[in-house]
């Protein structure tokens, strides 16, 4: 079954413990990227990536990092997070930019 | 969630109605368009798409219309179900990057 699978699906931290959400896909889709979805503001693009080693910042990628080392997967890392990277984080995967993009289930992370 | 839901604009129709769900673009440059279904918990869905060289597109119980001339795209689902409940949002291959750009969305209600 082609899906995009994110985890964990819920997370609670503290403000400054690093933490990784992983992301992978099975439908050879060169092109990942990350979303935060926070109410009255839609998905807003953290990074992508269009290939492996490629990444680059999409509209709020402060406080962010990625890293693209294999074509499947696309963590997202936040070094040390804070209250206001609380959301409801999406990955998503297509063949291109502009395509059909599939979503993972999301992470919703709590930062207290 | 359920706070995805939260500032959005609502649509409560009956069931078995037909619902109409619209969506103002952005950028004139955009070629392609897809619906997004949300439901809560999940991530979000593909429902249809269309392509600019065209102006009405259907598909199983969803039809979606473009009018280029003022930036306009709706979501037209037949016969409405308990189902059909979700957020609807739609997006636009308007990106710098040539990305997707997703609306707030419309959470749709339907009443059994």
């Amino acid at each position: 079954e082609a899906q995009v699978t994110q985890n964990p699906r819920y997370l609670i931290t503290v403000t400054g413990k690093k933490l990784t959400v992983t992301c992978s896909q099975n439908m050879n889709h060169e092109y990942m990227s990350w979303y935060r979805q926070d109410p009255g503001l839609g998905l807003r693009q953290i990074y992508y990536s269009m290939n492996v080693e490629v990444t680059d910042k999409g509209d709020v990628p402060e406080g962010y990092k990625v890293s693209r080392k294999e074509k499947r997967n696309f963590p997202l890392i936040l070094e040390s997070p804070s209250p206001n990277q609380t959301s409801l984080y999406f990955c998503a995967s297509s063949w291109e930019a502009n395509t059909e993009a599939f979503f993972g289930q999301g992470t919703r992370l709590t930062v207290v | 969630g359920e706070s995805v839901g939260l500032h959005l604009p609502t649509l409560s129709v009956q069931e078995g109605d037909n619902s109409i769900i619209n969506c103002a673009y952005s950028n004139s440059a955009s070629d392609y368009f897809i619906w997004y279904k949300q439901e809560s918990g999940k991530g979000p869905q593909f429902i249809i798409d269309i392509r600019s060289n065209m102006d009405k597109r259907q598909g199983q119980r969803v039809t979606v219309l473009l009018n280029k001339t003022v930036k306009h795209l709706s979501l037209q689902i037949a016969a409405t179900q308990p189902g059909d409940s979700a957020v609807y949002f739609c997006a636009e291959n308007g990106g710098s990057q040539g990305n997707l750009i997703f609306g707030k969305g419309t959470k749709l209600s339907v009443k059994p």
